[in-house]
Order: C-alpha cells, then structure tokens, then sequence
C-alpha cells in the first residue's frame, strides 16, 4: 500500500536560519507530490507541485524554494527564515499525471514550523 | 481563477444530530471534489472523493453530494458523535496539472 511519510513533525527555527524539510512517498511511481501551508486562521495554500524528477513548479513568490532529487522524495527549503515562514506545512502526493485527480490525494502528517 | 467556499465557518450541535455542510465552488469545470478531515494540529484524512461524472458517495454515517452545475456539494452526517468533531475541508480539483484548490473549512464541535 502506498505510504507518505513527512518529517520533523514539530520544528522551531530562529529567524534568518535555513529550512529544510522531507517529504518521501512509498508504494508508488511517479506521483505528482505538492507542498501546502496552512498559516494561522486561513486556509490550505499550494506551494509547490511536482510531476516529476527536477520538475518543480511554484504557485506563489517567496523565499522558499522545492527540489525533487528523487522520483519519490520532496524537500521543501530555504536559506533564510522569516517570521511569516512560519505555519503548518503539509505535502501530498497524487498519482500519476492525469490520473491524479481520478483517484483523489493523500497527505502526510504535516510540519509545525514557528519561526521565532 | 476557481474560488472554493464552506459555509457555516463554524457549527456546534449535540450528539446525535443528522448535520450538513456545504461547500460551493465558482468554476464548474471540475475533476473531482474531496472531503477531507483535520483534527487539531494533524495532516487531512481524505473522508470522500466524488469525480465529476458522479453524484455522490457515501462511506458509513456520511454522504457527500456534487451537483456539478450548480457548483455546490454537500457532506451530510448521520447521528452525530463527539468524536466527529474536527475540521472539514472541501476541495475541487482544477482541469490542469490536478492541483487542489481548498475551502476555508467548517469547524465541528458535536457536544456529549
């Protein structure tokens, strides 16, 4: 069965530091894997999607970027944390492209990250 | 641009109550809708999924409903517990790339 695994599951990084967080899928090829945030009192925000190896695409400008080394891990990162970096983070992972959206999404546990 | 709203933000009831929330989406040109649970500070359970050709789904005390011209669904729930309580997102998926465009959420308090 296919698995998504997300970590750390609690972070706490002071402001200007550097981000890194993981996200891989098991039990499945190819998936279209997506990083959310979900910041206080609004709602779940697109990131970034990817439908594939080193193909990344950003839905919003800010000072976090994504990169897929590997077919079933993304790592959603930055070089300096701001304050408003900080929220719930959340990946998913949706099967392949044009199928994904036949048989729905499937996320991880999530990130609290507090920027202080 | 497909703009996702839940209403009521927020609903409390007493256990045992039949309950309905409803989300509406403005671009009826859908993939699909998902349900989705959030329990504080956790990631979202997919509770329903309703493609497009379908008008509804139903899995144990709920039953979510898509009327895809109208552009509004439905997830009813049956006899209500306390441990329902959580937050319910509805989702719409786009015609390209199948990203998930979200509600803002109706927050559940069912009381014992």
């Amino acid at each position: 069965s296919q698995t998504i695994h997300q970590w750390p599951a609690t972070l706490v990084q002071p402001v200007g530091s550097p981000l890194s967080l993981e996200c891989t899928v098991e039990g499945t090829s190819n998936p279209n894997l997506y990083w959310y945030r979900q910041a206080a009192g609004r709602g779940l925000q697109l990131l970034f999607y990817s439908i594939g190896i080193d193909q990344i695409s950003s839905e919003v400008p800010q000072n976090l970027s994504a990169s897929r080394p590997q077919d079933r891990q993304f790592i959603l990162s930055s070089k300096k944390l701001l304050l408003s970096d900080s929220g719930f983070y959340l990946c998913a992972w949706s099967v392949l492209p044009g199928w994904g959206a036949r048989y729905g999404y499937t996320f991880g546990s999530g990130t609290r990250l507090t920027v202080v | 641009k497909q703009e996702v709203t839940q209403i009521p933000a927020a609903l409390s009831v007493p256990e045992g109550e039949n309950l309905v929330l409803n989300c509406s989406f403005t671009d009826s040109a859908i993939y699909n809708l998902q349900w989705f649970r959030q329990d504080p500070g956790k990631g979202l359970t997919s509770l329903l999924l309703i493609q497009s050709s379908q008008r509804e789904q139903t899995s144990g005390r709920l039953n979510a409903s898509l009327d895809k011209s109208s552009g509004r669904s439905t997830l009813y729930i049956a006899a209500s517990q306390p441990g329902d309580s959580a937050t319910y997102l509805c989702a719409v998926s786009l015609n390209a790339g199948n990203m998930l465009t979200f509600g803002g959420g109706t927050r559940l308090m069912v009381k014992p």
